[in-house]
């Protein structure tokens, strides 16, 4: 099946600090990538969607300008967490979509980010 | 109201018994439904769609009720390995995402 490729699998930094986390799409090109915080023992909620070559589109509650996504090429997204807090320590998956509109999801390893 | 609801469980069932989920909605505009199995710390993986029609993949059966709005997930002759937290989700006909439910945890018992 696809894959999709997330890179860092941890990491933990300190407060204040920025962390740049990649997702990539290894043997497929991806023009819609979505991405995903899990807090323990809870759901994944949909942060944004990615689009190649344009803005992000952002869910309701989550801060644009603190979780700054780029989307470059057609197997490349970024998430970056700016200034990151203790409250941000969180699972981030990605996921990208193969064969159009309904084709199936497939999920990043996930990151999982510890701020101190 | 949530968009979409599950029992969090844990559902703790013994090998060999048949075990199901349900899950409801509230967006009568949702399209498409999938059940994913999510192992601790590890990614979702889809474990299959749902059709209006219902559908079977070995063990495992899934029902959709637009009527009433909630798709089920059955598990029968249930294993060891099926121990998991069981996702369901939805993609609505207007746009490409999808939305997860809180999860159901399992725990199939020797």
């Amino acid at each position: 099946g696809a894959v999709v490729s997330q890179h860092p699998s941890w990491v933990i930094c300190k407060s204040g600090t920025s962390v740049k986390i990649e997702c990539r799409s290894l043997d497929f090109q991806a023009t819609t990538m979505f991405w995903y915080r899990q807090f323990p023992k809870q759901s994944l909620m949909l942060m944004a969607t990615s689009n190649e070559g344009s803005k992000a589109t952002y869910e309701q509650g989550v801060e644009k300008d603190k979780f700054l996504i780029n989307h470059a090429s057609l197997t490349l997204s970024t998430l970056t967490v700016t200034s990151a807090h203790p409250e941000d320590s969180s699972f981030y998956i990605c996921s990208a979509r193969v064969g159009g509109f309904t084709g199936e999801l497939f999920f990043g390893e996930g990151s999982r980010l510890t701020v101190l | 109201r949530k968009e979409v609801e599950q029992d969090p469980g844990p559902f703790n069932v013994p090998e060999g018994a048949t075990v199901a989920f349900n899950c409801t909605y509230s967006n009568s505009a949702s399209q498409s439904f999938f059940w994913y199995r999510q192992d601790c710390r590890k990614e979702p993986k889809l474990l299959m769609s749902v059709y209006s029609s219902g559908n079977e993949d070995g063990r495992f059966t899934a029902q959709l009720n637009r009527a009433s709005q909630y798709i089920s997930l059955l598990i029968r002759d249930s294993k060891l390995s099926d121990s998991a937290t069981y996702l369901c989700a939805l993609m609505y006909s207007s746009a490409s995402k999808i939305i997860f439910g809180s999860g159901t945890r399992l725990s199939i018992r020797p």
